[in-house]
């Protein structure tokens, strides 16, 4: 079964920092990438991914997809303490099952 | 109002008891999602299920029992709780055309 890598486990930066947030997933059924935001609660959605170089942008955050070499990064500018969150990279896989698995998460603190 | 809840919340059961956590979605999205979320290990998929009376295995299915009825119910039962299924549970579901999975709160399980 495919593998989900996120880097770094944590993170702690200061209001203002800007910060990059890694993915690498394996590519047996590749479908496409999503990106999730999870504060105390459910994890919500930011972006999917299923083109190489396109970058998906939302306010500060902004995400792109290399399928040539199997990673993904969220980018997210002048973060606020707002921003705190797990944030959670999965590749959907399994045909036409909408089949999602997920990294362990990356767990960012921004401190004001 | 539309969306996907989950029911318990919070339950705090003993070893070897049945328990069983509800979801309900009111979209008549054909995609439903069981997930355990433990520190360490992410989200992982449990049982997944493409329509009423269609489900199967995820990732780490045994211990569990799913069942749908209808459409917009997906239970999930433990059918003799054990200490190792402590944790938070989340239930998802997809359209069939969309790779984006919308989660409902969660329900904190804890096994004594």
């Amino acid at each position: 079964e495919d593998k989900v890598v996120q880097s770094p486990l944590s993170l702690v930066v200061h209001e203002g920092d800007t910060v990059t947030l890694n993915c690498s997933y394996e590519v047996t059924n590749f479908r496409s990438l999503l990106w999730y935001k999870q504060e105390k609660k459910a994890p919500t959605f930011l972006f999917m991914l299923t083109s190489s170089g396109i970058e998906k942008k939302s306010g500060r955050l902004s995400s792109i997809l290399d399928k040539k070499e199997l990673f993904s990064i969220l980018n997210i500018t002048a973060t606020q303490t707002g921003d705190s969150a797990i944030y959670l990279c999965a590749e959907s896989y399994g045909g036409a099952t909408n089949k999602l698995i997920f990294g362990t998460g990356t767990l960012l603190a921004v401190q004001p | 109002d539309a969306g996907i809840t989950q029911s318990p919340r919070y339950k705090i059961t003993e070893t070897g008891r049945q328990v069983t956590l509800m979801c309900h979605q009111t979209w008549s999205h054909s995609y439903m999602f069981w997930y355990r979320q433990d520190l360490g290990h992410g989200l992982r998929l449990i049982y997944y299920s493409a329509a009423a009376d269609i489900t199967d295995k995820g990732e780490v299915p045994d211990g569990y029992v799913v069942s749908r009825s209808k459409t917009e119910n997906f239970p999930l039962t433990l059918e003799s709780a054990t200490r190792s299924q402590t944790s938070v549970y989340f239930c998802a579901s997809s359209d069939p055309n969309l790779d984006e999975q919308f989660f409902g709160p969660g329900t904190r399980l804890t096994v004594l």
